[in-house]
């Protein structure tokens, strides 16, 4: 089956610290990868996605690899800000016929970001 | 719609009631489902619908859930008998598609408490 395993949090850092925040998976099938964000006291907002291996997705300086070959899709930002506080999650989308789970997201366990100035 | 659209935003219920829980989806999103996300939990898949069809409903945690989708867009989810470990946040998400490439649309959730 599908899985998405995520580096564990909480993270804290200082406003302009690189961050990097880990994501395994394991798939059934070629996966799309997505990250996405969770401000705090809103709902869940796509941050990013791949679709092939040695794609980039980028996003408000937020940048994510597709990595088939360490099954990994790591989040980096290269200088963060305080608004960028969140829980961030890993997943992925599987294409293959048949089955019950096709399209399905799988998510991640959450990483919790918090950034002091 | 412009989102996905949930109601109510926040439900508190006594235990033993049932719950009605709604998703409005974007229109011509042929894709819908249902998360729960528990205090310091991930998002634990429940239901996924296509058009009016459950092809997945391995999420479902007991027959005390059951969900529905009519005219390929709005979708209830329904708990019976609510116990307090069925408080959560319940996401709906749509998506333009069902093979993947696109992510999904979620609403912010109904917020469920139950005393």
């Amino acid at each position: 089956g599908n899985s998405v395993t995520q580096m564990e949090g909480p993270v804290t850092l200082s406003e302009e610290a690189f961050l990097t925040i880990n994501c395994t998976y394991t798939a059934t099938g070629y996966p799309s990868l997505f990250w996405y964000v969770q401000y705090p006291g809103e709902g869940l907002q796509l941050l990013l996605k791949a679709t092939k291996a040695d794609d980039k997705g980028s996003n408000k300086g937020f940048e994510a690899t597709y990595r088939k070959e360490t099954t990994s899709f790591h989040l980096e930002k290269g200088s963060v800000q305080v608004s960028d506080s969140a829980v961030y999650f890993c997943a992925l989308r599987t294409l293959y016929a048949g089955g019950t789970s096709y399209g399905k997201l799988t998510f991640g366990q959450g990483t919790i970001l918090t950034v002091h100035p | 719609g412009a989102g996905v659209s949930q109601s109510p935003s926040n439900k508190v219920t006594e235990k033993g009631k049932d719950v009605e829980l709604r998703c409005d989806p974007i229109s011509g999103h042929t894709a819908l489902y249902w998360y729960r996300q528990s205090l310091g939990q991930g998002l634990e898949f429940l239901i996924y619908f296509q058009g009016n069809s459950a092809p997945d409903k391995s999420g479902l945690p007991s027959d005390r859930f059951s969900a529905e989708r009519t005219g390929g867009s709005v979708s209830t989810l329904t708990i019976q008998r609510t116990q307090q470990e069925d408080s959560a946040v319940y996401l709906c998400a749509s998506s333009l598609e069902v093979q993947g490439t696109y992510g999904y649309t979620f609403g912010s959730g109904t917020r469920l408490t139950v005393v």
